[in-house]
């Protein structure tokens, strides 16, 4: 099945510090999202973007199907940023599943 | 509006006991999904259902069950709790189901922290 890896696995960033997290998957997909799980577990709805660029704020993305990675900028780091970054992806072929990625753990510092 | 709503928040259970989880899906929203998230791993993939039919299963044994209700509110039902169920139960919610392109983003709910003894 569809494998997604991201990277780095653990980051830890000065506040006000930019960065940048991948995504990589092992096969198509047609739909990609980007999540921020918060430390009590809520996961919160970053980016839907199967392809192309999105801009929110301090956060943009960037999906290219095509090589099959995404990339998640953060800038100017902020300490509420702090959390677990995933990306999850649904199998295109075969029983459906949705799959998400190994996670990047962040921690911003005042 | 509301966002996706789970009951209950936490639950503590003995092993062999079963367990129902509850979930209402965003309104307008057809699609339930159901993850299981251990300590310290991203979530894994249970269950799919849309429009009350199951659509999609992760790797999951036959212990694991849901069901979807005409008002698209969704149980998890798991039998024959192990210790290794302890875990963070997520609710996702989307407008359509899989294999789709548009209208499929996935809304999460709190979760229910489901602890086995």
């Amino acid at each position: 099945g569809i494998q997604v890896e991201q990277s780095p696995p653990d980051l830890i960033l000065q506040e006000g510090a930019n960065s940048t997290l991948r995504c990589n998957f092992s096969d198509s997909v047609n739909n990609l999202q980007w999540f921020h799980q918060n430390p009590w577990g809520q996961l919160i709805n970053l980016f839907y973007i199967p392809s192309g660029t999105k801009q929110n704020g301090r956060l943009s993305a960037t999906t290219v199907a095509t090589e099959r990675y995404s990339l998640l900028y953060i800038s100017s780091s902020q300490t509420t940023d702090s959390g677990v970054y995933f990306c999850a992806v649904p199998t295109t072929s075969g029983t459906y599943k949705y799959i998400f990625g190994t996670g990047t753990r962040l921690k911003v510092l005042a | 509006d509301a966002g996706v709503t789970q009951s209950p928040t936490h639950l503590i259970k003995t092993r062999g006991q079963h367990v129902t989880l509850r979930c209402s899906p965003i309104s307008g929203h057809k699609s339930v999904s159901w993850y299981q998230q251990v300590l310290g791993q991203g979530p894994q993939f249970i269950f799919q259902y849309y429009e009350k039919e199951e659509r999609g299963r992760g790797n999951f044994p036959d212990r694991f069950s849901a069901r979807q209700f005409p008002n698209y509110s969704s149980e998890l039902n798991v039998n024959a709790l192990l210790l290794g169920d302890s875990a963070l139960y997520l609710c996702a919610s989307s407008f359509n189901g899989p294999f789709g392109t548009g209208l499929s983003e996935q809304y999460f709910g709190p979760g229910t922290r489901l602890t086995v003894t």
